[in-house]
């Protein structure tokens, strides 16, 4: 199973309502995780199973979508959050797969 | 603390081998599938193979299978990679990553901060 990400790179600014978009070659029903990644540090895991937010990360991020297209969403971006994101597909184990990365930097 | 410690990482030449190990602390560590992640640098994720509770359900990515093997030794609460015939293209960051289940899986929960193997000549 193939992921796309789009964009692959997104300027924006503080306070901006950011929103990526993961699609999956064939349907994965809600088998998608996403993660953030800084430069230099291990990838975070921020929300699983398509929509649930794993515990400590801020409600500003959200998740959504099942099948083919799924979508992650930061409500109003903080200066924290420039990062590189990842989905990762894992419904077709043992053949897990990562989205190739949106990159978020400052407009 | 939840934590994972990889070691093991270095320069290798083509056609040589390695052994990554990852120790686990801080949870139980037989309770949960663990996964092994490369990152080339400047590129992204790989998910490379996945390790059952049992070690059971072994799981490869295509271009490492024949030459990498996943084991564990709950005991030692500890994760391993042996790495044959590597070439240039294995050369990566290696993550020691926990699942948040058993497989199939929901998610890496958990991420070391990884060991870098350098396959050159």
């Amino acid at each position: 199973i193939q992921l796309t990400q789009s964009p692959s790179f997104l300027s924006a600014s503080v306070g901006d309502r950011v929103t990526i978009t993961c699609r999956a070659s064939q349907g994965i029903d809600s088998y998608l995780a996403w993660y953030q990644q800084k430069p230099g540090k291990a990838p975070k895991l921020l929300i699983y199973a398509a929509s649930t937010l794993q515990s400590g990360v801020p409600s500003r991020f959200s998740g959504s979508g099942s099948g083919t297209e799924f979508t992650l969403t930061i409500s109003s971006l903080q200066p924290e959050d420039f990062a590189t994101y990842y989905c990762q597909q894992l419904n077709s184990y043992p053949q897990l797969t990562f989205g190739p990365g949106t990159k978020v930097d400052i407009k | 603390e939840v934590q994972l410690v990889e070691s093991g990482g270095g320069l290798v030449q083509p056609g040589r081998s390695l052994r990554l190990s990852c120790a686990a602390s801080g949870f139980t560590f037989d309770d949960f599938a663990m996964h092994w992640v490369r990152q080339a640098p400047g590129k992204g994720l790989e998910w490379v193979s996945g390790i059952g509770w049992n070690s059971g359900s072994l799981g490869y990515a295509d271009s490492v299978k024949g030459r990498f093997t996943i084991s564990r030794d709950n005991a030692k609460n500890s994760l391993y990679l042996q790495m044959n015939s590597l070439r240039a293209e294995d050369m990566a960051l290696y993550y020691c990553a926990k699942d948040m289940s058993g497989l199939p899986s929901l998610a890496f929960d958990i991420w070391g901060q990884g060991t870098m193997v350098t396959v050159s000549s």
